[in-house]
């Protein structure tokens, strides 16, 4: 079946690189994303990549999939207190349910 | 503004109550999901609605949820004889192509 982990909690200083990753089991999935969600609203999506790329890159963020080892990171460079979110990964091959989400990595920026 | 909007945004009910919350997607996005999100998880599939046809539906949905979308506009979620085991934070999501754009959720406590 489809499965998505992450870990729970990241926590960084203020100005450094941030690393998110997240694992997969399904590897017909051809579309892997990225969603952030601040306390009390729904989730932004920050960015998404094709299971034919291997890297995406839009300012501060940067993500690398690794298809033969079905793992997905996100980096986000120069990390702001901003960034102090939930972060989920999520994958799909279609419409409807089989957009599959992780638990989601709490992200903690210290000063 | 253009984004999904859900309401209400809080709502609490004491069990065996009926509720009901609303969506309203993107005005161009034809595809329309809820997702159930609790403490410390990621969002969770409940249906899934292309125009005004519910294609799909997650095993795991009790009978005491029903969802419509007349006219393949707003979509309503409705909970009968609400259970505590029901509260949570209910997401819609709309899209057009592949990527999920969420409203801010409607939280639910039943008490």
């Amino acid at each position: 079946g489809e499965d998505v982990e992450q870990s729970l909690f990241l926590s960084v200083r203020e100005g450094d690189s941030s690393v998110i990753n997240c694992t997969y089991t399904d590897s017909s999935s051809t579309y892997l994303y990225w969603y952030k969600q601040e306390p009390g609203a729904g989730l932004q999506l920050l960015t998404y990549i094709f299971s034919n790329m291997d890297m995406k890159q839009d300012q501060r963020l940067t993500v690398l999939l690794n298809k033969k080892d079905k793992h997905l990171s996100l980096r986000i460079a120069d990390t702001q207190t901003g960034d102090s979110a939930i972060y989920f990964c999520a994958e799909s091959k279609d419409y409807g349910q089989n957009f599959v989400f992780g638990p989601g990595t709490r992200l903690s920026v210290l000063p | 503004d253009t984004g999904v909007s859900q309401d209400p945004r809080h709502k609490i009910t004491k069990r065996g109550q009926n509720v009901t919350f609303r969506c309203d997607p993107i005005s161009e996005h034809n595809r329309l999901y809820w997702y159930r999100q609790t403490l410390g998880q990621g969002p969770e599939f409940l249906t899934y609605f292309q125009n005004e046809a519910q294609l799909e539906k997650s095993r795991l949905l009790s009978d005491r949820f029903s969802a419509e979308r007349p006219k393949g506009s707003f979509s309503t979620l409705e909970i009968q004889r609400t259970e505590q085991g029901d509260s949570a934070m209910y997401l819609c999501a709309s899209s057009l192509e592949r990527e999920l754009f969420f409203g801010s959720g409607t939280q639910l406590s039943v008490l």
